[in-house]
């Protein structure tokens, strides 16, 4: 079984563009997380997905980022009109349909915004 | 979200164990206790949870405090690949996790 997949490890995109990041879950997991770890900092929650439904999307800074999880294929997280700041490892992670149970992270995508 | 309260770094000795307290004063009767690390460039990795009893797995022990305000994460014989951040994280159902500071734990050879 293999484990949450990432792609790609690593982005560089310059500032304006467009970046979107993919995570594909474990198989038999319909629960998706996006974390973000800016330089030096702690993790921090972005977004939960559930298939085709965005159930917390607190983290979420106000604009330019959207998540999706759709019925086929992987989740997305995509960032339009990159600046400097959002330079940064993202995490997604995902578990199955039972409460309290653990996530199990990818290996992220290091995005760099020239 | 419940806040937790770990050390900001702590140091061993490989092959030695390693206890790793958490301070969680305001935990509510629903909320599971987790531990995740973060070994360097790589991804957070779930280490044990448990509720009210001690519980143990091939990674790790978690002994809980009766009144469950404190938890203590142990590595019974620490190597040098221990050497990560631990989060101690309390959760509520299928929801986020709020992630602190963590402990840096350091392996000294």
């Amino acid at each position: 079984n293999a484990g949450v997949m990432q792609n790609p490890r690593h982005l560089v995109r310059r500032r304006g563009q467009e970046a979107r990041l993919r995570c594909s879950p474990m198989k038999g997991h319909s629960h998706v997380y996006w974390y973000r770890q800016l330089p030096e900092e702690g993790l921090k929650f972005m977004v939960y997905l559930q298939k085709e439904n965005i159930i917390d999307e607190s983290g979420m800074p106000k604009e330019r980022f959207s998540a999706e999880f759709p019925k086929e294929g992987p989740s997305i997280l995509r960032i339009q009109q990159v600046v400097r700041g959002d330079s940064a490892a993202y995490f997604c992670a995902s578990s199955p349909l039972v409460l309290y149970n653990e996530q199990f992270f990818g290996p992220g995508t290091r995005l760099t915004v020239l | 979200d419940a806040k937790t309260t770990q050390p900001n770094s702590m140091e061993s000795n490989e092959e030695e164990p390693v206890h790793l307290p958490c301070n969680h004063s305001t935990i509510s009767g629903t909320d599971y206790i987790h531990w995740y690390r973060q070994l360097p460039s790589q991804g957070p990795e779930y280490v044990i949870h448990g509720l009210t009893s001690n519980v143990n797995n091939r990674m790790a022990s978690l002994a809980i405090a009766e009144d469950r305000k404190s938890s203590t994460l142990i590595l019974h014989r620490a190597t040098l690949r221990d050497a990560a951040v631990y989060y101690c994280i309390l959760m509520e159902g299928a929801q986020k996790l709020v992630f602190g500071q963590g402990t840096r734990l350091t392996i000294n050879p």
